[in-house]
């Protein structure tokens, strides 16, 4: 079974300033890995994935997230937030196999940005 | 593209009421659709996975007599909440998962705002 950590439940940060939330996973197989973004009582949305390939994916929005395997984390970056940026931020990891597997999400960083 | 959409975004029902919550896949055929629940200020719990013609795979603790899911069709999965309670109230989730792109991805619905007085 997976599992993540959100060790961080509230970031607040100043606008224009660089953020990371940090994430890390536990699996016994290999994972895929996301980011999702919930607004308030708006439903979750996608903000960047790692399936295979280069560790290093961005979002159309400045966001960034490196996998690390050694460190089993996968950390979501941005050098510079904006006020709209303030939301929960969820990491969810599912396992690589022949078959779909379930998301298993973290508990949420609310990324709170003030002026 | 990949838009999941949730119906209705918000209801008020009396207890012992059922409830019934529609999300449809709307630029996408979803085999597989999954149900979440929601408490203030926590992470999502999965509910159960829908799959398109047969019949839904609950996750331990939840009542599946009371937790109703039909997946009709490739764009449509319905959660009935059936003799609803005051602790059922929560936020409903609802994600469809795609293959768009040869990428295996779950995009999720707006969700649903469910109080039961």
């Amino acid at each position: 079974a997976q599992s993540v950590t959100q060790l961080d439940s509230q970031v607040p940060v100043f606008e224009e300033a660089p953020v990371e939330l940090r994430c890390n996973y536990s699996s016994s197989v290999s994972v895929y890995l996301f980011w999702y973004v919930q607004y308030p009582n708006q439903g979750l949305q996608l903000l960047l994935k790692y399936l295979s390939g280069s560790t290093l994916v961005k979002s159309i929005n400045g966001f960034e997230a490196e996998f690390n395997k050694s460190q089993t984390s996968f950390h979501l970056r941005k050098p510079s937030v904006h006020i709209s940026d303030t939301a929960e931020y969820f990491c969810a990891v599912s396992e690589k196999s022949s078959g779909y597997s379930t998301l298993t999400f973290g508990k949420g960083t609310m990324l709170l940005v003030s002026p | 593209g990949a838009v999941v959409s949730q119906h209705p975004s918000r209801v008020i029902c009396k207890s012992g009421t059922s409830v019934k919550i529609e999300c449809r896949s709307l630029d996408f055929q979803a085999t597989t659709m999954f149900w979440y629940r929601q408490f203030p200020k926590q992470s999502l719990m999965l509910m159960a996975t829908s799959n398109e013609g047969s019949k839904a795979t609950y996750e331990q603790g939840v009542e599946k007599d009371k937790f109703l899911i039909n997946h009709a069709s490739l764009t449509l999965s319905t959660l009935t909440v059936t003799s609803a309670h005051p602790e059922d109230s929560s936020f409903y989730i609802c994600s469809a998962r795609s293959r768009r792109g040869g990428t295996d991805t779950q995009y999720f619905g707006p969700g649903t705002r469910l109080t039961v007085l």
